[in-house]
């Protein structure tokens, strides 16, 4: 079975610093990655995916994140963080191409304070 | 594109009434869509994932007969919360995908906030 572990529950950093938000998952089977963003009240939107090929994948306002196989990871990062950065932050995995279902993590707080 | 539209976005009503939830996708078809409950600061937990033209397929711990789900269309799922009452209230977020396979991302409605008084 999949799961998806994401190791801090808040990261507060400076505005205009670096961030990395940590995700861990397990499974069997290949899988898809994905990292989604939550602003307050809203749904979530999509930052980037992994389906295959290069290992960084590049997202939507600055992020990126790194597919590390050996280690299970897919951290995101973000060279220098905005206040407008402030949200939730999910990563999510699913299974391979028979994949139906995915599962998200618990969420990451970041907070970005000027 | 892939605009997901979610409505209404705030209810507030009495202990057993009904609440209906709708769910379209804009601008594309949506094989499959998802529904999610998210308690205060929180994960997503899927309560149902329904494909048009079928029964949806709930998640266990789920009550069907509370959790009613309708997806007549590629376009609009319906989430009603029979009988709703306290406990129920929750935000609620519908999501849609093309296709059933796990490589396409899911496009978010920006959810449901119910309060049940």
């Amino acid at each position: 079975a999949q799961s998806v572990t994401q190791l801090d529950s808040q990261v507060p950093v400076f505005e205009e610093a670096p961030v990395e938000l940590r995700c861990n998952y397990s499974s069997s089977v290949s899988v898809y990655l994905f990292w989604y963003v939550q602003y307050p009240n809203q749904g979530l939107q999509l930052l980037l995916k992994y389906l295959s090929g290069s290992t960084l994948v590049k997202g939507i306002n600055g992020f990126e994140a790194e597919f590390n196989k050996s280690q299970t990871s897919f951290h995101l990062r973000k060279p220098s963080v905005h206040i407008s950065d402030t949200a939730e932050y999910f990563c999510a995995v699913s299974d391979g191409p028979g994949g139906f279902k995915t599962i998200f993590g618990a969420g990451t707080r970041l907070f970005v304070k000027a | 594109g892939a605009v997901v539209s979610q409505h209404p976005s705030w209810v507030i009503c009495k202990s057993g009434t009904s609440v209906k939830i709708e769910c379209r996708s804009l601008d594309f078809q949506a094989t499959t869509m998802f529904w999610y409950r998210q308690f205060p600061k929180q994960s997503l937990m899927l309560m149902a994932t329904s494909n048009e033209g079928s029964k949806a397929t709930y998640e266990q711990g789920v009550e069907k007969d509370k959790f009613l789900i309708n997806h007549a269309s590629l376009t609009l799922s319906t989430l009603t919360v029979t009988s709703a009452h306290p406990e129920d209230s929750s935000f609620y977020i519908c999501s849609a995908r093309v296709g059933q396979s796990g490589h396409q991302p899911q496009h978010f409605g920006d959810g449901t906030r119910l309060s049940i008084l």
